[in-house]
């Protein structure tokens, strides 16, 4: 059992619809992390929230809005995607500050009609 | 940036024997953080094990070991008496301690075949 949840298990939506991704953990972890990953490839970061501020953005598009409202929840808002944005994505969380690996959700399969 | 170079993209190995993955990096940092990643077809990413540059010796984890070579900036995985079970994606990961220390840099990937 993973001890990080992510909801849905899968998603299909339109380029013109708006959803949610949620990751959430009861570890304590407070760093938070949102990865994209395509077949065969690894994983891409996206954010990073520590202490439920956002610590890294890389250069991700608009169209992906993340949140953390509180410290054992991470959400991603996704609006007007495109099909290149069809992919697994990843929630991970870590103790910070320390040499601690990150733990991983078992991902939210995406597919952008 | 640092940079994780995984050279083998898919490897097989018979099943109760040994095999072992490639992963060198590049750092100018002395202390720093690794880690084997496997990834399933099931897709969570699970940790396998980790090494942490400031010791000396090689990490392992049951039938998991690393060969950790410093100076060579080189950080391989072996597997022994392989399992099917062990068929996967693996992916090497760097952190550093200091700089930008959230963000972990990953391999490009070898999967592994296991033959029964």
């Amino acid at each position: 059992d993973t001890e990080v949840t992510q909801t849905p298990k899968h998603l299909v939506m339109g380029m013109t619809n708006k959803k949610s991704l949620k990751c959430e953990q009861h570890m304590g972890h407070r760093a938070m992390y949102w990865y994209k990953q395509k077949a065969k490839k690894p994983p891409e970061l996206m954010f990073v929230y520590s202490y439920e501020k956002l610590s890294i953005n890389e250069s991700v598009p608009s169209r992906f809005s993340p949140e953390c409202p509180n410290s054992s929840l991470l959400n991603l808002h996704l609006h007007a995607l495109q099909p290149e944005d069809s992919a697994l994505y990843l929630c991970a969380s870590r103790q910070s500050y320390s040499n601690q690996p990150q733990h991983f959700g078992d991902g939210t399969r995406l597919s952008i009609l | 940036a640092q940079t994780v170079t995984q050279s083998q993209p898919e490897m097989s190995v018979q099943e109760a024997e040994t095999v072992t993955l490639s992963c060198t990096y590049d750092t100018s940092e002395s202390d720093y953080y690794l880690f084997w990643y496997k990834q399933p077809p099931s897709r969570q990413m699970i940790l396998v094990i980790r090494q942490e540059a400031y010791k000396q010796q090689n990490a392992t984890e049951n039938r998991f070991s690393v060969n950790f070579q410093k100076a060579a900036k080189s950080f391989s995985l072996k597997i022994s008496d392989s399992q099917l079970g062990d068929a996967a994606m693996y992916f090497c990961a760097y952190r550093s301690p200091l700089y930008n220390f959230n963000k972990f840099y990953f391999g490009s990937g070898t999967k592994l075949n296991v033959k029964p």
